[in-house]
């Protein structure tokens, strides 16, 4: 119950397009949805988050879309750069503040 | 205005040994916790400390231990190493006020045993 699956492992994206990762969980407890941006050789990065009281978030050509009865949410990036070529993580807490992390999505955004 | 500050970068040991990894907290920060992130996974979290107390705690074996100072600085202790324990080991640090703050992470310590 304390899982967080994601898919796909990996994604290859064309320049210009939009890539989608996909998140499930399973304890209705959780109520704190980031998503975690992670270079090679650096630490994940916070990109955006997501309370279960919105439906949908945006910041710049990110966003969160978020189903709590179907307890899934995703990212979506719009206008996909080779920069966004990252291993992207999706991830989930509750009152005890434990991060419980996907298992990550390589991005490749192809030029 | 410094982020999470990890130290060492790198590391290596051997079976059985001990070690000690470092995690300096972004200003204004009052919260650390410590993940580890074997190869091609997601981090796993290990514990969190506030107030100088171990808060929080996950799946980990007591062999795995820590220490928040009055800075707020705060330490990974680990005993008998073993080869799983290779690893990235990850800082995160955030306000403890108010519910699921953003945690902010360093560049972590890439542990290798031998």
């Amino acid at each position: 119950q304390q899982q967080v699956k994601q898919s796909p492992q990996s994604l290859i994206v064309q320049k210009g397009g939009i890539s989608i990762i996909n998140c499930a969980y399973e304890n209705t407890a959780f109520d704190y949805f980031p998503w975690y941006q992670q270079f090679p050789g650096k630490g994940p990065a916070l990109l955006i988050a997501i309370r279960p009281d919105v439906s949908e978030k945006k910041e710049g050509r990110f966003t969160i879309s978020f189903n709590k009865s179907a307890k899934q949410f995703s990212l979506h990036i719009m206008d996909s750069q080779p920069g966004d070529s990252a291993t992207y993580f999706c991830a989930a807490s509750g009152s005890n503040y434990q991060l419980i992390w996907g298992a990550g999505t390589k991005l490749i955004i192809k030029p | 205005d410094a982020g999470v500050t990890q130290s060492p970068t790198h590391l290596i040991k051997t079976r059985g040994q001990q070690v000690t990894l470092r995690c300096s907290p972004k200003s204004g920060h009052d919260t650390v916790s410590w993940y580890q992130q074997a190869l091609g996974q997601g981090p796993q979290f290990i514990f969190q400390y506030y107030e100088e107390e171990e808060r929080q705690r996950g799946n980990f074996p007591d062999r795995f231990s820590g220490h928040q100072f009055p800075n707020y600085s705060s330490e990974l202790n680990v005993n008998a190493l073993l080869l799983g324990d290779s690893a990235l080991y990850l800082c995160a640090s955030s306000l403890r006020q108010g519910r699921n703050q953003p945690q902010h992470f360093g560049d972590g310590t890439r542990l290798s045993i031998l």
